[in-house]
């Protein structure tokens, strides 16, 4: 089975920075991705992280730690269009990605 | 072409009729999803077929049925749904993992939502 879990809602303040953090316990483990999706959009791809160690792009960086079962992901400078739901979603065997619960992040003025 | 196309859009249907959802990619990809997503919630995974073949069947109710006639088309076949099926049903497409450089990252359509009355 999988348990992925996320705190549900965070506010942050423009300019700021916002971590993210996801705790997972899954059957199996490829590696770890993180989607953001805007409200009444499709989730669109931010990060991937197979090895143990910190991935940045741009104002994103998400790392990952295998042995703890933990990834964040870090939001840098937010902006107002950063507001949206960030999904941990572990990557579980071939093809298998199943979403954890999301944060509802909002940046406020 | 990056895009994951879903028909139709909206989709309202009484609990007694038959009606399909669609989805079509030309990326290439060999591997397709249909995820559940009710509001505020994250998508939940239904099925997933790779090489055109089911291999994972989340549970899903019998009323669901997918099908994957080729390797660019998707299919859920609806019928005698309940109200609480209503939701926003996600198709997704990617890779089949284990080529390199294949994260196996999935690109998602709009969406189609459902609502069953």
């Amino acid at each position: 089975g999988q348990n992925i879990d996320q705190p549900t809602e965070m506010t942050a303040t423009e300019g700021a920075i916002v971590q993210i953090n996801c705790t997972y316990q899954t059957s199996g483990f490829n590696g770890l991705f993180w989607y953001q999706q805007h409200a009444g959009e499709a989730p669109t791809f931010l990060s991937y992280n197979v090895l143990d160690g910190l991935e940045e792009k741009g104002r994103f960086s998400s790392f990952l730690s295998r042995s703890k079962g933990y990834s964040y992901l870090l939001l840098k400078e937010l902006q107002m269009k950063d507001s949206a739901s960030y999904l941990c979603a572990p990557q579980t065997g071939a093809n298998n990605l199943f979403f954890g619960t999301g944060t509802r992040l909002t940046v406020i003025p | 072409d990056t895009e994951v196309t879903q028909t139709p859009k909206h989709l309202v249907m009484g609990m007694t009729n038959k009606k399909s959802l669609k989805c079509e990619q030309h990326m290439g990809h060999r591997a397709m999803y249909w995820y559940k997503q009710k509001a505020k919630k994250p998508p939940e995974l239904m099925f997933v077929y790779s090489y055109e073949k089911l291999s994972i069947n989340e549970s899903v109710p019998s009323r669901f049925s997918p099908e994957c006639p080729n390797s660019s088309l998707l299919n859920l076949h609806l019928h005698a749904l309940q109200p609480e099926d209503s939701a926003l049903y996600l198709c997704a497409s990617s890779q089949v993992l284990g080529g390199t450089g294949n994260t196996g990252e999935l690109f998602f359509g709009e969406g189609s939502r459902l609502t069953v009355l």
